[in-house]
């Protein structure tokens, strides 16, 4: 395992439409975390996961935005009725909590997002 | 609010110069503290992090301190080479919540 993906790196689409993005995390890490990044700033947190409970969502993550990890693996950041405001890069961030993990987050590559 | 701050936004440096970024934040209640660096259009890679108890770390040419009291963090990096270039993110994870907050970063270009 090579590290952390994000599938697909680039999504153009149109407003109103709905985009799904998939992470996978290091394999043995059991939290799974996902951010998004605009130009210039920082990445700011939108939710994250301790195996397949989501256990703290950001104000930011808005009723148009769900993110699941079904069985404690891959997770999957859906955004429904697409804004040009949600262009952005998603990140995606795995680390390992408690058995010998630090807690240390490593990034995917991202998936960057463009509403036309 | 947990609030990071990194100043100057942008930094040119000539090669071979040794250089300090700037790290601070307004919650001294932090659990760890994690210096990125991102190259434009990527994710980020994670350098050093450095646990509450703890002052310092260092990878290679970099070393990076932190002064929980003050609210700061510095990275240093030595002899500084043009692959350096990019972005270096400062983020905090404050108490038992296990998201992190991050600076705007520092645009780091270093010339030939």
């Amino acid at each position: 395992d090579t590290g952390v993906s994000q599938d697909p790196r680039h999504k153009i689409t149109k407003r109103g439409q709905n985009v799904t993005f998939r992470c996978d995390p290091i394999s043995e890490h059991n939290r799974l975390y996902w951010y998004r990044q605009t130009l210039g700033q920082g990445p700011e947190f939108l939710t994250y996961f301790q195996n397949e409970a989501q256990l703290e969502k950001s104000r930011l993550l808005s009723d148009r935005f769900s993110a699941e990890r079904p069985k404690g693996s891959f997770s999957t950041l859906e955004i429904q009725r697409t804004e040009q405001g949600d262009s952005a890069m998603y990140l995606c961030a795995s680390s390992l909590m408690g058995r010998g993990g630090t807690d240390t987050q490593y990034f995917g590559p991202g998936t960057r997002l463009t509403v036309l | 609010k947990q609030e990071v701050t990194q100043i100057p936004a942008a930094l040119s440096v000539p090669e071979g110069e040794n250089l300090v970024l700037n790290c601070s934040f307004t919650d001294s209640a932090i659990y760890n503290l994690q210096w990125f660096r991102q190259d434009p259009g990527k994710g980020l890679t994670s350098l050093l992090l450095i646990q509450s108890s703890q002052r310092e770390q260092t990878s290679g040419r970099l070393n990076a301190s932190l002064d929980k009291s003050s609210g700061r963090s510095t990275l240093y990096i030595a002899a500084s080479q043009p692959g350096d270039s990019a972005t270096y993110l400062c983020a905090v994870r404050t108490g038992a919540n296990s998201k992190l907050t991050f600076g705007k970063g520092i645009t780091l270009s270093v010339r030939p």
